[in-house]
């Protein structure tokens, strides 16, 4: 079963235009992660935003979490054509054996 | 480039067959993770490995299993196949600590 929920499921929008995608989880957590994905290949890891971190930059990325809403988001800035791939964000549990649990991700298409 | 090599890339079998998939991790990296994507999903928690022991795993049958060498490469086998095993199948490898993981390119089964 899927821990995170991203929202939307698509997002369309035009080069130098914001993109914000949200994640809602269900548990609790130690870190939750963004993934990106190009056309059905590997994942490549973003960002990595701890629980007890509320905000986090890297370059165009802004990654912000709320555990008591059990949610995050991530917004890139001035997105770029090559930005066009899916977003996933992926949850770490507090078990041995930790596992990424993933949501079903967004899509997102930059046009020029 | 993650440094995480899969292969075959692409691989065609019929159901009831059996299949080998192979991953390269990272030198110096211990922990490995195999995950199966369906289409339009997110990847799935198959299993994960740590020093060549199962250190968790995922819901999936135990026609799934999984091998770990100390040349920190890996395989996924999967025992009379069915037709909703037909994804695209990531392994990530990571360091001691697994909440940051490298993925592979993926191996894309079809199974007729």
């Amino acid at each position: 079963s899927q821990q995170g929920e991203e929202d939307p499921q698509a997002l369309s929008i035009q080069e130098g235009e914001n993109a914000t995608m949200n994640c809602s989880y269900k548990t609790s957590i130690n870190n939750l992660q963004w993934y990106r994905q190009n056309s059905g290949r590997g994942l490549v890891h973003l960002i990595l935003i701890r629980s007890n971190e509320r905000e986090k930059h890297s370059g165009r990325l802004r990654v912000t979490l709320d555990t008591s809403k059990k949610s995050s988001s991530l917004l890139i800035t001035a997105s770029r054509a090559a930005d066009t791939a899916s977003y996933f964000c992926a949850t770490g549990l507090n078990q041995a054996g930790t596992a990424l649990i993933f949501g079903k991700g967004t899509t997102l298409s930059v046009s020029s | 480039e993650t440094g995480v090599t899969q292969s075959p890339t692409h691989l065609i079998k019929t159901r009831g067959q059996q299949v080998t998939l192979r991953c390269s991790s990272q030198s110096g990296h211990n922990t490995v993770s195999w995950y199966q994507q369906a289409l339009g999903q997110g990847p799935q928690f198959i299993f994960q490995y740590y020093r060549e022991e199962e250190n968790g795993r995922g819901n999936f049958p135990p026609r799934f299993s999984g091998l770990q060498f100390p040349n920190y490469s890996s395989e996924l086998n999967v025992n009379a196949l069915e037709l909703d095993d037909s994804a695209l199948y990531l392994c990530a490898s990571s360091l001691e600590d697994p909440d940051t993981q490298y993925f592979g390119p993926g191996t894309r089964l079809t199974v007729l």
